[in-house]
């Protein structure tokens, strides 16, 4: 049972242009996610969250957006760089599990210059 | 200070053989995290430790599997009778606190593979 799904495995942009990675959910009981960035042969790195009581978090060149009635979230990334090309994950919590993070499958970003 | 680090990089054992996997991470931290990264999907949840105690140990497959943490800084993650679907990315994170307030820091892993 996948309860945090990336249903597209990866995405190819240009160098400045933006970036959408797509996440969804099944567990209305998540209030909190994640975005994780991963280059080969390192591990996961924390890059932004959102609570469920927001539909926007930003920071920086990243924004995550919250649509709860859809369980659906998305990164953008703007403007996009050769240097944001990784896997992108997507994480959710819920308050009763405060130390079980569930992942998406990831999505892989190219950034072509 | 230092990362989140993990011992060894690289492990290859033999179907049936037990292993023991190394965290260290970063000081002050007072959760820990064990996860499981197989190819093409993303991490999965293991065990969470908070100071000395298993505060979550749901995701351990099977009683093979075991985590310790006695003096609430160093784990290790030890796996009994080793079978090839075992063959994974075993990552250990750490945290200051819960997932709320404050962000994994995740280790490079340790590769495992089971002949």
């Amino acid at each position: 049972d996948q309860q945090v799904k990336q249903n597209s495995p990866s995405l190819s942009v240009q160098e400045g242009r933006i970036s959408i990675l797509n996440c969804d959910y099944t567990n209305s009981m998540f209030d909190y996610f994640l975005w994780y960035k991963k280059y080969p042969a390192e591990g996961p790195t924390f890059l932004i969250s959102i609570s469920s009581i927001k539909d926007k978090n930003e920071d920086g060149r990243f924004t995550v957006f919250l649509n709860k009635s859809a369980k659906h979230l998305s990164l953008h990334i703007v403007p996009s760089q050769p240097g944001d090309s990784a896997v992108y994950f997507c994480a959710a919590i819920r308050a009763s599990n405060t130390g079980k993070l569930i992942f998406g499958q990831g999505t892989t970003l190219q950034v072509k210059p | 200070g230092a990362g989140v680090s993990q011992t060894p990089s690289n492990k290859v054992t033999e179907k049936g053989k037990y292993v023991e996997l190394r965290c260290d991470p970063i000081s002050g931290h007072t959760a820990l995290y064990w996860y499981r990264q197989s190819l093409g999907q993303g991490p999965e949840f293991l065990i969470y430790f908070q100071g000395t105690g298993a505060a979550d140990d749901s995701g351990l497959p099977n009683d093979r599997f075991f985590a310790v943490r006695p003096e609430g800084s160093v784990s290790t993650l030890k796996i009994q009778r080793t079978e090839r679907g075992d063959s994974a990315v075993y990552l250990c994170a750490s945290s200051l606190a819960g997932v709320y307030n404050s962000p994994l820091h995740f280790g490079n892993g340790t590769r495992l593979t089971v002949t």
